[in-house]
C-alpha cells in the first residue's frame, strides 16, 4: 500500500511553455501533498506544502504564480510551472501523507527539460 | 533550529566491507527519523524509519539504523556491501508540528569491487 506515481516522468519542453505534472496516491488518500525539487547531485527542497481544498503553502524563495499548485482531491495533486525557462530545469518529486500520519510516501520523480 | 546533517557527501567501500553512514539531527522535541535510498534518475525508497519505537531499527535490504538520544545521531550501517547498496542516500527528520521533512544534504556510497 501506499504508492503514489507522477506523470508524466520525463518531459521535454520549449522555453516560454507551460508544464502541468501530476502526483497521485494510487491506494490511499493524501491529506496532505508535498512538492519537493532536485538539482543533479544535491538533495530535495521542498517547494511547497499542500492540503487538500486550500492553498499551497510556499517556502521562501519558491514564486507562487511560477510554480502553481493545485490539490483539488484527496489524490490528486498538480504542479504547473508556468513560462518556463531553462533554469527551471531539475528533477521535481511529490510525496503524500495521510492524515496523523508522519510518513510521506514519495512519488518516483519528474525530470523537466527546458529548451 | 530543527535540522539535520549528514557528514560525508561521498563515501566508499569495499564489497564485502562495512557500511556506516552518517546522520545527526539536532531538534527540540522527539523527532522522526528516516533513511531513503535514491538510485540515479529515480524517487526516494524507504530504507526503514524511527518513530520511537524501538532504537535499532531494521530496514529493508540489510540495512539498520540505530537512534542514541544522547548523540543525537541516527547512523545507518550494513554489514556486508553489496554492489546494488551504490546509490545516493539521505537522511531525514520530521516533527510533530506539521509534517514538514528536513532532509540531509545526502551521501554518496560507491562500492569498489
Amino acid at each position: 500500500g501506499a504508492v503514489v506515481s507522477q506523470h508524466p516522468s520525463w518531459v521535454i519542453c520549449k522555453s516560454g511553455t507551460s508544464v502541468k505534472i501530476e502526483c497521485r496516491s494510487l491506494d490511499f488518500q493524501a491529506t496532505t501533498m508535498f512538492w519537493y525539487r532536485q538539482f543533479p547531485k544535491q538533495s530535495l527542497m521542498l517547494m511547497a506544502t499542500s492540503n487538500e481544498g486550500s492553498k499551497a503553502t510556499y517556502e521562501q524563495g519558491v514564486e507562487k504564480d511560477k510554480f502553481l499548485i493545485n490539490h483539488a482531491s484527496l489524490t490528486l495533486s498538480t504542479l504547473t510551472v508556468t513560462s518556463a525557462h531553462p533554469e527551471d530545469s531539475s528533477f521535481y518529486i511529490c510525496s503524500a501523507s495521510r492524515q496523523g500520519a508522519q510518513e510521506q510516501y514519495f512519488g518516483p520523480g519528474t525530470r523537466l527539460t527546458v529548451t | 533550529a530543527q535540522s539535520v546533517t549528514q557528514l560525508g557527501s561521498h563515501v566508499s567501500v569495499s564489497e564485502g566491507a562495512l557500511v556506516l553512514l552518517r546522520c545527526n539531527y539536532s531538534s527540540s522535541v522527539p523527532p522522526y527519523l528516516f533513511w531513503y535510498v535514491q538510485y540515479p534518475n529515480q524517487g526516494l525508497q524507504l530504507l526503514l524509519k524511527y518513530t520511537s519505537a524501538a532504537t535499532l531499527v531494521k530496514g529493508i535490504n540489510g540495512f539498520e539504523a540505530e537512534f542514541k538520544k544522547s548523540e543525537t545521531s541516527f547512523h545507518l550501517t550494513k554489514p556486508s556491501a553489496h554492489m546494488s547498496d551504490a546509490a545516493e542516500y539521505f537522511c531525514a527528520v520530521c516533527f510533530n508540528t506539521g509534517n514538514q521533512f528536513y532532509f540531509g544534504t545526502g551521501t554518496s556510497l560507491t562500492v569498489i569491487p
